[in-house]
């Protein structure tokens, strides 16, 4: 499709509880870039793949964040041991090639942890 | 380290009444400025990418231009429906970095 699909729209974790986050892109596109947007519109990167290779992941909390893009599936961002640090709204876009192009954002997912 | 400086934080018009956006960037090696628009509850949808130093662009009522500081987003007579949060962004070698966000109403 021409949207970057991500689900759930919301989701609400107890502190320690796991929270995974999908993105489908936009098919065709071999770049997918996981954001974090935290309160004041702060966009913080947190890792890119070309397909479903690990293309930079130099903002990504290496200790509870994991992330994955495999063939035919929808990428997944996945939060163990959740913190309450961790409120936020997470976009996923896509791009159709590495370069000076612009994103395509998802709606994005907002995560709350109580 | 790269950094982008958005101002004013927020911006307050009547229907009708132009202004700019600015945006401040300190990079080395820019490939590209982007110019998105968030709703909110939305991901930011992309308006406009310049390359060099001169170069402009126009959309309807906007107009994005570009020096080797700094980006301006000109609004001509705003609607109601350009409230949104403008966010400028931009790319080196690394993937893209933004800016806070200026926050547009405009009231009818």
């Amino acid at each position: 499709g021409e949207e970057v699909a991500q689900t759930p729209k919301h989701l609400v974790r107890g502190e320690g509880q796991k929270a995974k986050l999908y993105c489908a892109p936009i098919k065709g596109h071999s770049y997918v870039f996981w954001y974090q947007q935290v309160l004041k519109n702060e966009f913080k990167f947190l890792i890119s793949f070309q397909n479903e290779n690990v293309f930079d992941e130099t903002g990504m909390p290496k200790e509870r964040f994991s992330a994955k893009c495999l063939p035919n599936s929808p990428c997944s961002l996945e939060i163990q041991a959740t913190k309450l640090e961790d409120s936020a709204v997470y976009f996923c876009a896509s791009s159709l090639r590495e370069g000076p192009y612009g994103y395509t954002f998802g709606s994005g997912t907002r995560l709350t942890v109580v | 380290e790269d950094q982008v400086t958005q101002s004013p934080e927020a911006l307050r018009l009547q229907e009708g009444e132009s202004s700019s956006l600015n945006c401040s960037y300190t990079v080395s090696g820019l490939r590209g400025l982007f110019w998105y628009r968030q709703d909110p509850g939305k991901g930011p949808e992309f308006l406009f990418t310049l390359y060099s130093a001169g170069e402009e662009k126009e959309k309807e009522r906007l107009k994005a231009t570009l020096t080797k500081k700094e980006s301006f987003l000109h609004i001509t007579a705003p609607k109601p429906e350009d409230s949104a949060t403008y966010l400028c962004a931009v790319r080196t070698n690394t993937p893209l970095v933004f800016g806070k966000g200026t926050r547009l109403s405009v009231i009818a």
